[in-house]
């Protein structure tokens, strides 16, 4: 176990839908990150929150949205789901707003758009 | 801009004999570099990680990687292959000032008996 939960672990959705992933730590660490991992490839890039505020993001079109909670818990939503949104999304927690110390990672969410 | 590639899509040795995972990166800054690895149906699992310390990184279970600045590489090693050691294994180059991780597109690392 790497103390930082992902729920759901499985989700299914129509197509145009909308969906929200959460993420928690019991690290107390203050900087999430989130990253989409497609069958067969390694994971992409999101975005990034530090003590609430997003300083970090990757090539993702503004229906990927994010919060992050006092208690640094963190919620990702997805608008107007297509089928292509379908993956593995992983959130992971670090220190310091900074990426240079390495992540802990959940286990995923699985979702599947049909 | 940052950019990692992972020169080999699989590797597969034999147990008891090393391991050579390829990496190679981009960074217009000093960068920082991980190795993680991934188990089916698991989570990623962090290996270890270069922040401008020494050069030869010692990771855990055996693993270790060495920076290699001239060559811009960050090839993973281990001496002696555990059944294991299967698994896919990404590098990942970060640099702090874009507060973002980029990915390489992952090893998978098979051992036969």
């Amino acid at each position: 176990e790497t103390g930082v939960t992902q729920s759901p672990t499985h989700l299914i959705k129509t197509r145009g839908q909308q969906v929200t992933l959460r993420c928690s730590s019991q690290s107390g660490h203050n900087t999430v990150s989130w990253y989409q991992q497609a069958l067969g490839q390694g994971p992409q890039f999101i975005f990034q929150y530090y003590r609430e505020e997003e300083n970090g993001r990757g090539n993702f079109p503004p229906r990927f949205s994010g919060l992050q909670f006092p208690n640094y818990s963190s919620e990702l939503n997805v608008n107007a789901l297509e089928l292509d949104d379908s993956a593995l999304y992983l959130c992971a927690y670090g220190a310091g707003g900074s990426s240079n110390y390495g992540y802990t990672f959940g286990s995923g969410t699985r979702l599947t758009v049909v | 801009a940052q950019s990692v590639t992972q020169l080999d899509s699989h590797v597969s040795v034999s147990e008891g004999t090393p391991v050579l995972l390829r990496c190679n990166y981009s960074s217009s800054y000093s960068p920082s570099l991980f190795w993680y690895v991934q188990h089916p149906n698991k989570g990623l699992q962090l290996l270890l990680k270069y922040t401008s310390a020494a050069t030869l990184v010692k990771g855990i279970n055996g693993f270790e990687a060495e920076f290699k600045k001239s060559e811009t590489s960050f090839h993973l090693t281990k001496p002696s292959a555990h059944m294991s050691d299967a698994a896919e294994y990404f590098c990942v180059v970060s640099d702090s000032s874009a507060s973002k991780i980029i990915f390489g597109s992952g090893t998978r690392l098979s051992i036969r008996p």
